[in-house]
């Protein structure tokens, strides 16, 4: 079946740091792969999305890249902020408007 | 963007009984969903709420215990009956709407509903 695993949290940087959250996967099939945020008090935004190999999802200053030879997604960001504070989601999904499959969340906690 | 709203927030309830939680959504959709995110875990799908017709469970739920009612494209609500402690959790519920941004169906998120059941 499928699978998503992200790196254990939580992560704590200083703001202005580089940000990489680690997220790899198992699917059957060539799926789609999704960073959601869910900051706090708030429900889960989509963040960025790829579809297909080698394709780079971006948004807010946040990239991935769909690495099928590796089977990951992880995210970057060349520069985090104080706001970036949140859990951050990697899932993936297969077909259109299909049912998700998550990893465990990481939290990020940035500091002045 | 999207605009989903679950009541209640939050709420702790005692082994045995039931709860209702309501989902919301402002504007009409065909697909909604409930998951559950228990403590340090990932999000589960429970089921898809589909309108007009019986939910469709995940294995492991089971509509005994996960009732849930979808009258309308707008609205759905997901019980959690008979509840024990291990049903601690975070239950979210989720539609997918045309996101803009991305050009694409894109599924958004309510805040979701912490229960404690002591």
């Amino acid at each position: 079946g499928n699978s998503v695993t992200q790196m254990e949290g939580p992560v704590t940087l200083s703001e202005e740091a580089f940000l990489t959250i680690n997220c790899t996967y198992t699917a059957t099939g060539y799926p789609s792969l999704f960073w959601y945020v869910q900051y706090p008090g708030e429900g889960l935004q989509l963040l960025l999305k790829a579809t297909k190999a080698d394709d780079k999802g971006s948004n807010k200053g946040f990239e991935a890249t769909y690495r099928k030879e590796t089977t990951s997604f992880h995210l970057e960001k060349g520069s985090v902020q104080v706001s970036d504070s949140a859990v951050y989601f990697c899932a993936l999904g297969t077909g259109t408007a299909s049912k998700l499959t998550f990893g465990t969340g990481t939290r990020l906690q940035v500091t002045l | 963007s999207a605009v989903i709203s679950q009541k209640p927030s939050r709420d702790i309830c005692q082994r045995g009984t039931s709860l209702t939680i309501q989902c919301q959504v402002d504007s009409q959709v065909t697909m909604m969903f409930w998951y559950r995110q228990q403590p340090g875990q990932s999000l589960t799908l429970i089921a898809t709420a589909n309108q007009g017709s019986e939910a469709t469970y995940e294995s492991g739920f089971v509509i005994d215990k996960f009732p849930i009612s979808r009258p309308n494209l707008t609205f759905s609500t997901l019980t959690v009956s008979n509840m024990s402690p291990e049903d601690s959790s975070i239950y979210l519920c989720s539609a997918y709407y045309w996101d803009r941004v991305f050009v694409t169906d894109t599924q958004y998120f309510g805040p979701g509903t912490r229960l404690t059941v002591l």
